[in-house]
C-alpha cells in the first residue's frame, strides 16, 4: 500500500525566509508525487507534480522541489516566503489499479504554513 | 473556462437524513473523483467515476455512493447520515487520456455538516 508523511503539522517561518516543508512516501511502484495547497475555505490547488522525469520539478509560485529516491522524499521549498504563501500544503502519491497517475490520491495530513512579517 | 464546481456550498443535515451532492467537471474532462476532508486531516478517496462507471473505490461503506452523467457531471449521495460524516467534499476532474491525466483539479468543496 502506497502513503504519505508529512513532517510537521505547523511550519512558522518570516518573510523572506527560506520555506522547507517535508514529505516522505512509501511505494511499491514508481511513484507519481503531487504537492497541493489549500488556501482558507477553498480547494486544493496543484503547486507541482513529479512523473519520473526531472527529479527537479518547478512549479507555480516559485515552489520547487526534489525527489529522492534514496531518501523516498520529496520536500517542498521556496527561497524566500511571502505574506501570500501562508496556507495548508498538501503531499500526495497517486494510487490505484489502474496505476500512476489515473489512481486516486493519497494524501498526507497537511501542513499549515504562517508567515511572520 | 469554467473550472470544477460543486453544489451547494454548504449544507445542514440531521443525523440519519440523505444527501446529495453536486459536481460538474472542468471543460473537456471526462473523470470524476471525490474525496472527503474532516477537519485537520487530509483528503481521502471515496470513489471515481469514468464512462458512468465506478472504476475505483476508497474504504468508504456503502452508504456512500455516486452516479456520473453522460455530460460527465456527478453526484456523491450518503444515505443514513452520521455525525461523522461531518466534511469537506471535494470533487476533483481529470482527463482519461494524454498528458492530462497526470492533474486533478479540485472544486472549492462542500461543507457538509451533520447535527
Amino acid at each position: 500500500a502506497q502513503s504519505v508523511t508529512q513532517l510537521g503539522s505547523h511550519v512558522s517561518v518570516s518573510e523572506g525566509a527560506l520555506v522547507l516543508l517535508r514529505c516522505n512516501y512509501s511505494s511499491s511502484v514508481p511513484p507519481y508525487l503531487f504537492w497541493y495547497v489549500q488556501y482558507p475555505n477553498q480547494g486544493l490547488q496543484l503547486l507541482l507534480k513529479y512523473t519520473s522525469a526531472a527529479t527537479l520539478v518547478k512549479g507555480i509560485n516559485g515552489f520547487e522541489a526534489e525527489f529522492k529516491k534514496s531518501e523516498t522524499s520529496f520536500h517542498l521549498t521556496k527561497p524566500s516566503a511571502h505574506m501570500s504563501d501562508a496556507a495548508e500544503y498538501f503531499c500526495a502519491v497517486s494510487s490505484g489499479r489502474f496505476g500512476g497517475s489515473q489512481g486516486n490520491l493519497i494524501f498526507g495530513k497537511g501542513t499549515k504554513l504562517s508567515v511572520k512579517p | 473556462d469554467a473550472g470544477v464546481t460543486q453544489s451547494p456550498t454548504h449544507l445542514i443535515k440531521t443525523r440519519g437524513q440523505q444527501v446529495t451532492l453536486r459536481c460538474s467537471p472542468k471543460s473537456g474532462h471526462d473523470t470524476v473523483s471525490w474525496y472527503q476532508q474532516a477537519l485537520g486531516q487530509g483528503p481521502q478517496f471515496i470513489f471515481q467515476y469514468y464512462e458512468e462507471e465506478e472504476r475505483q473505490r476508497g474504504n468508504f461503506p456503502d452508504r456512500f455512493s455516486g452516479h456520473q452523467f453522460p455530460n460527465y457531471s456527478s453526484e456523491l449521495n450518503v444515505n443514513a447520515l452520521l455525525l461523522g460524516d461531518s466534511a469537506l467534499y471535494l470533487c476533483a476532474s481529470s482527463l482519461a487520456t494524454g498528458t492530462g491525466h497526470l492533474e486533478q483539479f479540485f472544486g472549492p468543496g462542500t461543507r457538509l455538516t451533520v447535527l
